[in-house]
């Protein structure tokens, strides 16, 4: 299986709703990654997680809280977002070893369309 | 910033041409991969080259690296309709992958 399996397909929520995103993915990977992306421009990271552990943090506002409750989950949960925080929500996994996550070819879920009104 | 500058920033070919794309970037990598996107869905990993690595081949696809000129490319040959996405180059920073603009490419049947 190298699927990446992302849900919600589509997400529409008020500023003061709560959400969240899930990625799932049996591949064995120990790396998960969350990008966001707008329309027309290239992904931005936003979280790095290794062996279950957060090590990247791209100085995401906290209204965005990611969890990875095992080696197969990551969810991305939502709280007070803006209208200028809706965009694609990418999530991504790697195998975590071999000199580094980037050295690592990245397996990406077809995204979460998120609109904030 | 963004590490990888693609250019051009849209093309326009027939089917069965050629469509070259360029990848500039400003320091030293480990790798720089190759990735495409068809319109507002997930990435797919194309290829990835090596610093060590000057050239590339996975089936229709051709990658170049010129790490003293800290460039690269993509050809893709005998172009189809299907090819039809955003290309994206993507460099190694500090664990990290660090994506350029994007590439638009258009194949008319």
């Amino acid at each position: 299986d190298t699927e990446v399996t992302q849900t919600p397909k589509h997400l529409v929520m008020g500023m003061t709703n709560k959400k969240s995103l899930k990625c799932e993915q049996h591949m064995g990977h120990r790396a998960m990654y969350w990008y966001k992306q707008k329309a027309k421009k290239p992904p931005e990271l936003m979280f790095v997680y290794s062996y279950e552990k957060l090590s990247i943090n791209e100085s995401v506002p906290s209204r965005f809280s990611p969890e990875c409750p095992n080696s197969s989950l990551l969810n991305l949960h939502l709280h007070a977002l803006q209208p200028e925080d809706s965009a694609l929500y990418l999530c991504a996994s790697s195998q975590a070893r071999g000199g580094g996550l980037g050295n690592n070819e990245q397996f990406f879920g077809p995204g979460t369309r998120l609109t904030v009104l | 910033s963004q590490q990888g500058e693609e250019d051009p920033q849209a093309l326009s070919i027939q089917e069965g041409e050629n469509a070259t794309m360029n990848c500039s970037y400003k320091t030293s990598i480990n790798n720089l991969q190759w990735y495409r996107q068809n319109s507002g869905r997930g990435l797919v990993h194309l290829i990835l080259i090596r610093s060590n690595e000057r050239e590339k081949h996975s089936g229709r696809l051709r990658v170049t690296l010129d790490t003293s000129k800290k460039s690269s490319s993509l050809l893709i040959t005998a172009s189809r309709a299907a090819d039809t996405a955003s290309y994206f180059c993507a460099t190694l920073g500090y664990s990290t992958l660090t994506f350029g603009k994007g590439t638009m490419l258009l194949v008319s049947p």
